[in-house]
This record gives structure tokens, sequence and C-alpha cells, in this order.
């Protein structure tokens, strides 16, 4: 199966600030339509689940333009920049490229 | 309004079967494809399979085993059955809609469940 790996368990910022979080596949998500099937998902409390990203950079409906998600082949990142309160939260990477679909473990954003 | 909802017990004796239902409007089940999520407390997300918008199934090979999932589509449901059931089965399932590159765009909710004794 393919495995995802999210180094930053959890990354402390400041409201205002950018940050980056990466996510590794074990082996390539492109397909032969020429997309990656890596998507993007935020967690907070107390909400159901909110897809951000699909196809590694397309926004869903309605997601805020300071959610960018980049990258291609086995590398891929989710910036969110002048992060807002609302913002800290888990994010997950999820793989739907090849059957089981993989998560990422997660990272957290923490107040610094 | 996409809205998926789930039920099911809140408690599950260990070797017992679970049943969840994914109760689903603004869409119907035979447009569009559902998947089932499990997240123990305090861990990350697992893909445990999903019903195709036509019918078909696909299950995590881990828990292929014990899993079964259909569909009833008079009432745009979907469910989920495990058996066997584990300690290490505890946590919260979520029902999920895709959209366009199998992005799951709608959660539900989720129905937390317990294994215990």
């Amino acid at each position: 199966q393919i495995t995802l790996t999210q180094q930053a368990e959890s990354l402390w910022i400041s409201p205002g600030e950018r940050v980056s979080i990466t996510c590794r596949a074990s082996q390539s998500l492109l397909y032969t339509d020429g997309k990656h099937y890596l998507s993007w998902y935020q967690q907070r409390p107390g909400q159901t689940t909110k897809a951000l990203i699909y196809h590694a950079s397309v926004r869903t409906d309605g997601v805020p333009t300071r959610f960018i998600g980049s990258g291609s082949g086995t590398e891929f990142t989710l910036s969110i920049e002048h992060v807002q309160p609302e913002d800290f939260a888990i994010y997950y990477c999820l793989q739907t490229l090849k059957s089981p679909y993989t998560f990422g473990a997660g990272t957290k954003l923490e107040l610094k | 309004q996409v809205r998926l909802k789930e039920s099911g017990p809140r408690l599950v004796q260990p070797s017992q079967t679970l049943s969840v239902t994914c109760t689903v409007s603004g869409f119907s089940v035979t447009s569009y494809h559902v998947s089932w999520v499990r997240q123990p407390p305090g861990k990350g997300l697992e893909w445990v399979g999903a019903i195709w918008k036509g019918g078909s199934t696909d299950y995590n090979s881990a828990l292929k085993s014990r899993l079964s999932i259909s569909r009833d589509t008079s009432k745009n449901q979907v469910f989920l059955k495990m058996n066997s059931l584990q300690t290490d089965d505890t946590g919260t399932y979520y029902c999920a809609k895709h959209s366009e590159g199998y992005v799951m765009d709608a959660w539900g909710q989720g129905a937390s469940v317990t294994v215990s004794s």
C-alpha cells in the first residue's frame, strides 16, 4: 500500500504567519490522466472534517485562498498564508490513487 | 444541502458485530461514491472501505475479512458491518461522500463506538 508521511506531528505558529505542511508519498501519486490523487483535510473539534484541496492544488468550493496546495510526484505541501485563529486544527493528507486509500498521520497547528 | 449522518450503537461487546448506518441527504448514493473512515481516540484517520455509485465495494485489505458495506438506494442509506470486534476497533466511524478526484468533500459528524465488555 502507499504510505503517506507527514514528518511534523505539530507546528507552532503565531496568527498572521505563513506555515507549510508537507506530505511525502512512498510512490508517485500521478495518474495517467495527468492528475495527482492527493487531497488535504482539516479537522477541528466540534466540526465535520473539511476537504480543503484535491488533485494536489485545487481548492474545494468555499475554501479561502490563503490555503494553497502544491507539489507533484511524491512530495506535496499545504501552505497557509496569514494564518487565522480558526486555522489552528489538525491537517491530514490522503491519497486516492490506489486502494487501500491511505492518510498521513496528521499535523497539528498549535498556537505559539 | 449535502448532509451525512451516522447512527449506531455506542457500546459493543468484544467479538460482537458493529452495525453503523449512514443516512445521506442532498445527493443520491447512486450518483456518488461513499466511503467509511474511522479514527481511534486521539489518533489519525483510517480508510475502512467504500461503496461505489454503481454498487460495487472496496475494502481496506487489513479489515476485509471482517467487513461488509452495503446500501439501500430507496432510503439513501449506506451500511457498515464489522464483525469480531476487538478493543482496538474503538473509535469514531465516519461516512464521507466522494466527489471529483475522489476527494471526500462532505463528511458526517461520526458515530462514536466503544468496544468493551
